[in-house]
């Protein structure tokens, strides 16, 4: 059973950089079954954004909104997904998600982590 | 960019149908797929492409496409349908990126 989980962090101050990792159990994230891996982000009270993607052997892909600030990578050990968001303010707190992606003529995301809250304050 | 706009609640009584809109600009040509997520949990995927189910997924839960408007049909009710649904796209003209609805409240009465 393919399960992700979040870790990092629960606050940043304004102005530095956010570093997450989600860390991948029961599958391979460089050989398991063409999966791209995707993080998301919950703002309170609000719905989902998604940030970015990355397949293993390829070149990480970012929300335009976004691509000045994010980083999206594998490691730092095996089987884990890296995320960096940098120059943060309030308007970054929110739940953060790691998702296992489907990438076929459309894009979604068919397993997801359970998140990790980041509130940014000094 | 693309929008997709959904209400922000839907109320049903237990055992009937509840029928969960999602707008844009002609949606019927894109993919569609959608979320169900509970307080405090993560959102688990309950259609993919329009109208597949997740193995896992009950029958009970369905999805349609045409025109401007998807829609996510889910049928005898029950306590444990209460949750936020959101709608989600990719978006392949312009700027790529996944696009998600605001998200419904469902409220089973």
């Amino acid at each position: 059973q393919v399960q992700l989980q979040e870790s990092g962090p629960g606050l940043v101050k304004p102005s530095q950089t956010l570093s997450l990792t989600c860390t991948v159990s029961g599958a391979s994230i460089s050989t398991g079954g063409g999966y791209y891996w995707s993080w998301i982000r919950q703002q309170p009270g609000k719905g989902l954004e998604w940030m970015g993607y990355l397949y293993p052997s390829g070149s990480p892909y970012y929300n335009p909104s976004l691509k000045s600030r994010v980083t999206i990578s594998l490691g730092p050990s095996s089987n884990q997904l890296s995320l960096g968001l940098r120059s943060v303010t309030a308007a970054d707190t929110g739940v953060y998600f790691c998702a296992r992606t489907e990438v076929a003529g459309t894009v979604y995301f068919d397993l997801w982590g359970r998140g990790t809250l980041v509130s940014v304050s000094s | 960019s693309y929008v997709l706009t959904q209400p922000p609640s839907v109320s049903v009584d237990p055992g009937k149908t509840a029928y969960i809109t999602c707008g844009g600009n002609n949606i019927g040509g894109k993919s569609v797929h959608w979320y169900q997520q509970k307080p405090g949990q993560a959102p688990v995927l309950v259609v993919n492409d329009d109208s597949d189910r997740p193995s896992g997924i009950p029958e009970r839960y369905s999805g349609s496409n045409s025109g401007n408007t998807a829609t996510l049909t889910i049928g005898r009710v029950e306590a444990g349908d209460e949750a936020d649904y959101y709608c989600q796209v990719w978006q392949s003209s312009g700027d790529h990126s996944a696009v998600f609805g605001g998200g419904t409240k469902l409220t089973v009465l």
